[in-house]
């Protein structure tokens, strides 16, 4: 079963609009969401992270939200640029000293940013 | 810096054989995780390592996968009597400690396994 969920394989967007990838999550003991984004033949890179105690994190173009409620995150990226384009993928960990270092990762959303 | 690195980028091997994926991590972290991506897949936990020691193995599928971290630095994954539904990218990733939650792992490019 999947615990974190992306249920967006692609999306498009112009140049300059923004990004909105979505991710939902079914345990609610994750309490540390991240995202990384992937190019081909590269490893994931990490690009943003929020803490379950927050509802929002910012960093430049990039903007991560959090309903936890609605167990619900979403990145935004504003504008978007061509090289924005890769696969995002939405991680979470767990809230417990044994094992909050391990990564359960969603299935990714692959974003292209057309010129 | 250096990155992650992980050697080699790909491995072509025939089924039943063995095979080893090494890791580099980012020069002074303790942490050491391998992970394993299928196609259409995102990355699943194999292996945490702390220091030498395997503090979390939980993931590895079965008993004929294997990692070691003899000096707290390099690892290396071992996959014995290989089959075709070991094909995946193995990534490796690095933290300076990996008991914090909010320590960011870094990733090295991965090894492309394909069994044939």
């Amino acid at each position: 079963d999947q615990q974190v969920k992306q249920n967006s394989p692609s999306l498009s967007v112009q140049e300059g609009r923004i990004s909105i990838l979505n991710c939902d999550y079914t345990n609610s003991m994750f309490d540390y969401f991240l995202w990384y984004k992937k190019y081909p033949a590269e490893g994931p890179t990490f690009l943003i992270s929020i803490s379950s105690i927050k509802d929002k994190n910012e960093d430049g173009r990039f903007t991560v939200f959090l309903n936890k409620s609605a167990k619900h995150l979403s990145l935004h990226i504003v504008p978007s640029q061509p090289g924005d384009s890769a696969v995002y993928f939405c991680a979470a960990r767990l809230n417990s000293g044994g094992s909050n270092y391990k990564l359960t990762f969603g299935k990714g959303t692959l974003l292209t940013v057309n010129p | 810096g250096a990155g992650v690195s992980q050697t080699p980028s790909n491995k072509v091997t025939e089924k039943g054989k063995y095979v080893e994926l090494r890791c580099d991590p980012i020069s002074g972290h303790t942490a050491l995780y391998w992970y394993r991506q299928s196609l259409g897949q995102g990355p699943e936990f194999l292996i945490y390592f702390q220091g030498t020691g395997a503090a979390d193995d939980s993931g590895l599928p079965n008993d004929r996968f294997f990692a070691v971290r003899p000096e707290g630095s390099v690892s290396t994954l071992k996959i014995q009597r290989t089959e075709r539904g070991d094909s995946a990218v193995y990534l490796c990733a690095s933290s300076r400690q990996g008991a914090l939650s909010t320590d960011t792992q870094y990733f090295g490019p991965g090894t492309r396994l394909t069994v044939l």
